[in-house]
């Protein structure tokens, strides 16, 4: 139980587009999903947090105009990348809360050229 | 952000050898977790730590929860190749869920 997925796995896209990364919880509903980045030899960086039927709460730092969150249902929540620039390159991680505990999906390995 | 002070950073050990990492932090926190990242993937949930002094087995993975709720260590006894990896700490306190990390273990299995 607690299966958390990602999708895409990894992206490259072009500076100024925009990348959409999905995150469901498979077995499970969770009203609150985190999302992470994780640069390359560094631990893991809160962006926001996502609740279900409402507004994302960002980390002090994070654009919320340029991160989308939405959290439109108990099992999905998505992050958009808006006008990606190439120091948005990263590896973007989810999770979801199930019994108390964070479970993390596999994780999208963004590329922005 | 706060981070945990996680130690040591990297382990070159032999197979079959017993490996101890820790993390300390500063403030007091009621939960600390384990979790291991394997490349290219997401930390994957190894032992979750919920009172002080508790003292948590899973296989050859053992944790124990400090008892002045400050620090935490994880023991992996025979270590064997696939436990390479990165291994992270986490910590919470009770007033929200946010999870406070340590900048991880990294260890390496010498052939």
């Amino acid at each position: 139980g607690a299966v958390v997925s990602q999708h895409p796995s990894w992206v490259i896209c072009k500076s100024g587009t925009s990348v959409k990364i999905e995150c469901r919880s498979l077995d499970f509903q969770a009203t609150t999903m985190f999302w992470y980045r994780q640069f390359p030899k560094q631990s893991l960086m809160l962006m926001a947090t996502s609740n279900e039927g409402s507004k994302a709460t960002y980390e002090q730092g994070v654009e919320k105009d340029k991160f989308l969150i939405n959290h439109a249902s108990l099992t999905l929540s998505t992050l958009t990348v808006t006008s990606a620039h190439p120091e948005d390159s990263s590896f973007y991680i989810c999770s979801a809360r199930a019994g108390g505990e964070q479970y993390f999906g596999p994780g999208t390995r963004l590329t922005v050229t | 952000g706060q981070q945990l002070n996680q130690s040591p950073q990297s382990m070159f050990i032999q197979e079959g050898e017993d490996v101890s990492m820790n993390c300390t932090s500063s403030s007091i926190f009621n939960t600390w977790l384990w979790y291991k990242q394997d490349p290219g993937e997401g930390p994957v949930l190894l032992i979750a730590l919920y009172k002080a002094g508790e003292l948590t087995s899973n296989g050859r993975l053992t944790a124990q929860f400090g008892i002045t709720r400050k620090d935490s260590f994880l023991n992996i006894s025979a270590s064997i190749p696939s436990d390479v990896g990165i291994y992270f700490c986490a910590g919470r306190e009770d007033s929200n869920y946010q999870l406070i990390w340590g900048a991880g273990t990294k260890l390496i299995i010498k052939p």
